[in-house]
């Protein structure tokens, strides 16, 4: 029944690793992102694809890549992780309107990562 | 660059009082506004979503307003309950969708 998954809810790592995050949307949308909360809890946009395609980077770090393997699926990999990358990170989709507007975006629940 | 802001930051009220929680955007080229709700340590649930070309929407209690011309929504909250409590979040879309910080609201049994 969930709209939006995401996998893991947890994640806890050291410094330098490297990991991922899987999205997945059973909404039948077109559009995914990838949100990041900080610990002051402001919601960020890092990412946002439309039909597998790259629309959105919000001067997120080169270590940060998204890979969208179909429409239904959007992924972040994190090389050499900091400090500075615990968050929460949310995924979220949507169904893209004409003219590049977007309707109503679907968050899933949230991966809160800490990096020791 | 557009930015979000929500006033107050925090909110204490008795149940069965009225909730008023006000956003306000610099940039009213806007295609939509949403207001979402947040529980802590979970997501976001999407509560209203007001077009541009909307003045206002209502679901249930709630019941949101959007002034683009001014650069302002205010999300009402009728007969607030315990349940209500949670952070409540506006976020405007342009090209994308752009968050206040939110307001946490806590209503007293």
């Amino acid at each position: 029944d969930t709209a939006v998954s995401q996998t893991p809810k947890y994640l806890v790592t050291q410094m330098g690793n490297d990991k991922s995050i899987k999205c997945e949307q059973n909404l039948g949308h077109d559009t995914m992102y990838w949100y990041k909360q900080d610990s002051k809890k402001f919601l960020k946009i890092m990412f946002s694809y439309n039909n597998k395609e790259l629309i959105i980077n919000e001067t997120v770090p080169n270590r940060f890549s998204p890979k969208s393997p179909d429409k239904a699926h959007l992924n972040l990999h994190i090389n050499s992780l900091e400090l500075g990358d615990s968050a929460v990170y949310f995924c979220a989709s949507s169904q893209a309107r004409q003219g590049g507007s977007y309707n109503e975006q679907f968050f899933g629940p949230g991966t809160r990562l800490t990096v020791l | 660059k557009q930015e979000v802001t929500q006033i107050p930051a925090a909110l204490s009220v008795p149940e069965g009082e009225n909730l008023v929680l006000n956003c306000s955007f610099t940039d009213s080229a806007i295609y939509n506004l949403q207001w979402f709700r947040q529980d802590p340590g979970k997501g976001l649930t999407s509560l209203l979503l007001i077009q541009s070309s909307q003045r206002e929407q209502t679901s249930g209690r709630l019941n949101a307003s959007l002034d683009k011309s001014s650069g302002r929504s205010t999300l009402y909250i009728a007969a607030s309950q315990p349940g209500d409590s949670a952070t409540y979040l506006c976020a405007v879309t342009d090209y994308k969708l752009s968050f206040g910080a939110g307001t946490t609201v806590t209503v007293r049994a």
